[in-house]
């Protein structure tokens, strides 16, 4: 069973710095893309970017470029999402999905939820 | 970046009813068109891909059409489990985009 299991919720203060991790199973996890998708607080997706997990080779949408860094851990068959100099605009649910060639995110980790309060 | 307008942003309907979502992209994007089904509290479900490909254990009562700029989801009989948001995404181009969605309330 193909499975993306996301680490737990967070809470941060501003300026602070988050690392949410994304673990694969059931499936060859590097020859597949994780991709990640952000969901503010009763708002839409957004697509962040994504990273192909045999070899690192990363896309991000100019609206993330910069603020975050997508990396892959194959030995432990985990992606990592880390969000720098986090703000309260920032609070948010993360997902991180796997991209079938192309036929879509056909699975989707469960979610983390992110708060940036002080 | 090509942008997705989806149209309409909600709407309500009744059980049984016919109902058509919209999604234009700012450009062509061949048939590059994914369609996602998202309810409160959980992560996005594939429904259908490369625009009118129904993803195996979806209901045939989903279906997709349109390739180039325009693209629609159809449910052709409202259950009362298809109260959820509906979100297009194209994968043409980098950045890859959502539409801004479409909640599909009870009437």
């Amino acid at each position: 069973e193909v499975q993306l299991v996301q680490s737990g919720a967070e809470v941060k203060k501003p300026g602070e710095s988050l690392k949410i991790s994304c673990k694969g199973s059931g499936y060859s996890f590097t020859n597949y893309w994780i991709g990640w998708v952000r969901q503010m607080p009763g708002k839409g997706l957004e697509w962040m970017g994504i990273i192909y997990a045999g070899d690192s080779d990363t896309r991000y949408s100019p609206s993330f470029q910069g603020q975050v860094t997508m990396s892959v851990d194959k030995s432990i068959s985990t992606a990592f999402l880390q969000c720098r100099s986090l703000k309260a605009s920032d609070s948010a649910i993360y997902y991180c999905a796997k991209w079938h060639d192309s036929s879509g995110f056909d699975y989707w980790g469960q979610g983390t939820l992110v708060t940036v309060s002080s | 970046d090509i942008q997705m307008t989806q149209s309409p942003s909600s709407l309500s309907a009744s059980v049984g009813d016919r109902v058509t979502i919209t999604c234009r992209a700012s450009q062509g994007i061949r048939n590059d068109l994914v369609w996602y089904q998202q309810k409160p509290g959980k992560a996005p479900k594939r429904l259908i891909y490369a625009a009118s490909t129904l993803q195996s254990g979806v209901p045939s009562r989903f279906s997709g059409s349109g390739s180039g700029t325009e693209f629609t989801l159809t449910i052709s009989s409202l259950q009362p489990e298809d109260f959820a948001t509906y979100y297009c995404q194209q994968h043409n181009s980098y950045p890859w985009t959502f539409g801004q969605g479409t909640k599909v309330e009870i009437k």
